[in-house]
């Protein structure tokens, strides 16, 4: 069974339009997360939900917006794609403060 | 501003012999420090954890030190293999507060083991 799972795992898009990527765990943890993973391969938290609560929100266009329906999801919403969003977007749960399992990363590639 | 460097982009070590990789750290008082592993085209994989009252951490083939007056953690692959060849993360929990910190992460060392 996949603990941390995305989808689609690869995304192409043209600029302009609106795209979600869909984060689902099963380990029952109580924290998720988002990171982009840039060009130069730096990875950096976007996103963190703790209990349905967003909790941290690092400096990230408000055109990206998480949601959450349940414990088990954290979906990422992107508005207005542009060139520079094209990365690859990892989703991440855990216990609070504790390590983190990584999904398998979603490529979006924004033409 | 947090900061955390990693020693180099690439290591090339031989086969058989130790790869020591080093994370430093600037700006933080991290309660603990975290290693991960990430191939390519895959998320990454934990490795270890260590504490800031422990001075060393080891799993199979892997050690860690801590040495937070230097503020600098070594990770070390012992009889290293060519599948140990991936990018090795450092990583530490923001100073974001309110508890679910996500990680930050160092740029990351390839480490390439040749047969």
């Amino acid at each position: 069974d996949t603990a941390v799972s995305q989808t689609p795992k690869y995304l192409v898009t043209q600029m302009g339009n609106d795209k979600s990527i869909k984060c689902e765990q099963n380990l029952g943890h109580d924290t998720m997360y988002w990171y982009k993973q840039d060009s130069k391969k730096f990875l950096k938290i976007m996103f963190s939900y703790n209990n349905k609560e967003l909790i941290i929100n690092e400096t990230v266009p408000n055109r990206f917006s998480p949601k959450s329906p349940d414990k088990a999801h954290l979906n990422l919403h992107i508005n207005s794609l542009e060139l520079g969003d094209s990365a690859v977007y990892f989703c991440a749960s855990s216990h609070i403060s504790d390590t983190q399992y990584f999904g398998p990363g979603t490529r979006l590639t924004v033409l | 501003s947090q900061k955390i460097e990693q020693n180099s982009e690439a290591l090339n070590i031989q086969e058989g012999k130790t790869a020591t990789l080093t994370c430093n750290y600037t700006n933080y008082s991290p309660a603990y420090l975290q290693w991960y592993r990430q191939d390519p085209g895959r998320g990454p994989v934990f490795l270890l954890l260590i504490r800031e009252n422990e001075k060393e951490k080891r799993k199979e083939r892997l050690k860690v030190t801590f040495d937070t007056t230097l503020k600098q953690s070594l990770f070390h692959v012992t009889a290293s293999q060519p599948a140990d060849s991936a990018t090795y993360l450092c990583a530490l929990v923001g100073n974001s507060g309110g508890g679910a910190d996500g990680l930050t992460f160092g740029k990351g060392t390839h480490l390439i083991i040749q047969p």
